[in-house]
């Protein structure tokens, strides 16, 4: 099972709206309803954003929205604001339990 | 508030052994999945095992199977993960995890293990 890919960097200005993208294949990504997105501050542990594609969790912000077609996922955080600056990772179920979840390499955005 | 807080890290040899402990407070302990997952220095997240609520499933990523073992104490609201036969490839960021439905929900702080000599 490899690694889902994302790209390693994306930017915006404040304000503005960005996507990062999570490609797998039909046996991860394609194949289930279970994409989560991670936000992560260095020296931080991760942060659940959204999971089961589209979900948010309570407390945070709308401005971050989850997506899905076909084999490839989306993150859209909008009205980009300067604490956005981090890694964003995706995750996939791939409907095995070796491994159980495959991460993507993740994504540095950055607030220019 | 949910808290998980590891403890265990440090610096091992190539070939030495090390248990990792996280303990779980302000939710049921004994109703999760719980999983590890790590992190290499300045390198992506990789799921290393998880395990049932009672402890009568466990997996693993090939790359640690047969020299790590997960475990838990629900009694005292405890996961273990008992690292054997290290490499260097091991060093890491070692996160305790809660799951649900293949998604991370909380994370603790994480300890780091590096395999050095």
């Amino acid at each position: 099972q490899s690694a889902l890919t994302q790209p390693p960097s994306a930017s915006g200005s404040p304000g503005q709206s960005v996507t990062i993208s999570c490609t797998g294949t039909s046996s991860d990504v394609g194949g289930y309803n279970y994409v989560s997105w991670y936000q992560q501050h260095p020296g931080k542990a991760p942060k659940l954003m959204i999971s089961e594609v589209s979900k948010r969790p309570s407390g945070v912000p709308d401005r971050f929205s989850g997506s899905k077609s076909g084999n490839t996922a989306s993150l859209t955080v909008s009205g980009l604001q300067a604490e956005d600056e981090a890694d964003y990772y995706c995750s996939s179920y791939t409907g095995s339990n070796n491994p159980y979840v495959v991460f993507g390499g993740g994504t540095k955005l950055t607030v220019l | 508030e949910v808290q998980l807080v590891e403890s265990g890290g440090g610096l091992v040899q190539p070939g030495g052994s090390l248990r990792l402990s996280c303990a779980a407070s302000g939710f049921t302990f004994s109703s999760y999945w719980m999983s590890w997952v790590r992190q290499a220095p300045g390198k992506g997240l990789e799921w290393v095992a998880n395990i049932k609520q009672d402890g009568g499933e466990k997996y693993y990523v090939d790359s640690v199977k047969g020299r790590f073992t997960i475990s838990r104490d629900n009694a005292k609201n405890s996961l273990y993960l008992q690292m054997n036969s290290l490499r260097a490839e091991d060093t890491a960021v070692y996160y305790c995890a809660r799951t649900l439905m293949a998604t991370i929900h909380y994370w603790g702080q994480g300890t780091l293990v590096t395999v050095s000599s």
